[in-house]
């Protein structure tokens, strides 16, 4: 079956580090840029960071540089997001998603994982 | 930064009404502009792409129209299905920026 699915949501204090993970089947993950994308709750959506198929460039939303890493590893057809120093607006599920072509990062989402949730709290 | 507007924030409609979601891009975009939908509890699931471009089994119900800066998504003939969020994005520069419009609720009148 052609998916992503995420894993490693949790409850965390603000301050603490959490890795989500999320892990595709189906098609040919190292073919495709991957994207985390979140949502805090009852608002919108919003693109957290994206990783190319070699993992050679990572991007970031301004509100997560310095705290959050993305990586990827192929053989496990798995992207991650390392999130240190978290805080309380940090709050949201968190979905990862494929960029739909593959030779572009300019590209829609085409395929999303059901989501993880990150509560960060005291 | 590129910001979207989507007009209107939440929408009334009833089974068979056609309804029409604006977005609308702070600065021009060409044609890389997406629609996602999404329901409660589930996760965003793309509807359109580039603009224009419907999406592997997405009913033809579902229209998306623009480029530059105003885009629409168009519902011909609403479903009970059809009941959810709708989400704009745009894509077109690098470094990637991806940037979610704020959404529009669509509920049953």
């Amino acid at each position: 079956e052609v998916q992503l699915v995420e894993s490693g949501g949790d409850l965390v204090q603000p301050g603490g580090s959490l890795r989500v993970s999320c892990a595709g089947s189906g098609f040919s993950f190292r073919s495709y840029w991957m994207s985390w994308v979140r949502q805090a709750p009852g608002k919108g959506l919003e693109w957290v960071a994206s990783i190319k198929q070699d993992g050679s460039d990572k991007f970031f939303v301004d509100s997560v540089k310095g705290r959050f890493s993305i990586s990827r590893d192929n053989v496990k057809m798995s992207v991650y997001l390392q999130m240190n120093n978290l805080r309380d607006d940090d709050t949201a599920v968190y979905y990862c998603a494929r960029g739909m072509s593959g030779s572009s990062p300019n590209d829609a989402f085409d395929m999303w994982g059901q989501g993880t949730m990150v509560t960060v709290s005291s | 930064a590129i910001q979207l507007t989507q007009s209107p924030s939440s929408l009334s409609a009833s089974v068979g009404d056609r309804v029409t979601i604006t977005c609308r891009a702070s600065q021009g975009i060409s044609s890389a502009l997406a629609w996602y939908q999404q329901k409660p509890g589930e996760a965003p699931k793309l509807l359109i792409y580039d603009a224009s471009s419907l999406d592997s089994g997405v009913p033809s119900r579902f229209r998306g129209s623009g480029s530059g800066t105003d885009f629409t998504l168009t519902i011909s003939s609403l479903q009970p299905e059809d009941f959810a969020t709708y989400y704009c994005q745009q894509f077109n520069y690098y470094p990637p920026l991806y940037t979610f419009g704020q959404g529009t609720k669509l509920e049953i009148k």
